[in-house]
């Protein structure tokens, strides 16, 4: 019953660098997102995913891309990091859309120094 | 412009007695509300949701109740436990559930007490 998981759990980067946070879930779920959360923010929309190999921007997509190559996969990356990106991130999935339960990973608390 | 609100960023109360946690929204297109809860250092987990053609739904300890005159929802807890302390989140579908996507609110930290 593995549901959402995300890789990694924590990571410390330095700013300029790059990173792929990895969401893999094997619900067979049609669609996916990445979320990320902030003290006093509540869940922000970054970029989300309705299907293998289609991708659309959220509420908060800049500094980010994303790819879903697989339909299980989910990637969100970091080309030049920067502290504004320290932040906790979730990856989620649902079945379809129609107001269905999403199901979260465990998130990745990422630090950019 | 927020479109969730939990105006209340904390609630407190004592075992066994009632919380009533809150949420308003400002887009009347919004159709099916749902309420997550999460503990520190884990992911949010689903909770209870509500549709628009409903104006209550019950699950065990967990009722929400919507008012769509006043753009207002809330989810009571009865009776409260101290395992029920965490962050809870509301949550709203915007496009009558086609891209899934949820708008969230900044959440409410509930703490019961023994």
């Amino acid at each position: 019953n593995a549901g959402v998981t995300q890789t990694p759990k924590f990571r410390v980067l330095k700013t300029g660098q790059s990173m792929t946070l990895l969401c893999a879930q094997d619900m067979n779920h049609e669609y996916m997102y990445w979320y990320r959360q902030d003290p006093g923010m509540g869940l922000r929309l970054i970029h989300y995913s309705v299907g293998e190999g289609t991708t659309a921007k959220g509420e908060v997509p800049d500094g980010y891309n994303v790819s879903r190559l697989k339909k299980q996969n989910f990637l969100l990356g970091l080309e030049s990091a920067a502290p504004s990106q320290t932040s906790v991130y979730f990856c989620a999935s649902i079945l379809t859309g129609g107001g269905t339960e999403a199901f979260f990973g465990q998130g990745t608390r990422l630090t950019v120094v | 412009d927020q479109q969730v609100k939990q105006n209340s960023p904390s609630l407190s109360v004592q075992e066994g007695r009632i919380s009533i946690l809150n949420c308003d929204y400002t887009n009347s297109m919004f159709d099916y509300f749902l309420w997550y809860k999460k503990y520190p250092a884990e992911g949010p987990t689903f909770l209870i949701s509500i549709s628009s053609i409903k104006d209550k739904n019950e699950d065990g300890r967990f009722t929400v109740f919507l008012n769509k005159s006043a753009k207002h929802l809330s989810l009571h807890i009865v009776p409260s436990q101290p395992g029920d302390s965490a962050v809870y989140f509301c949550a709203a579908n915007p496009y009558g559930g086609s891209q899934g996507n949820l708008i969230f609110g900044k959440g409410t930290k509930l703490s019961v007490k023994p």
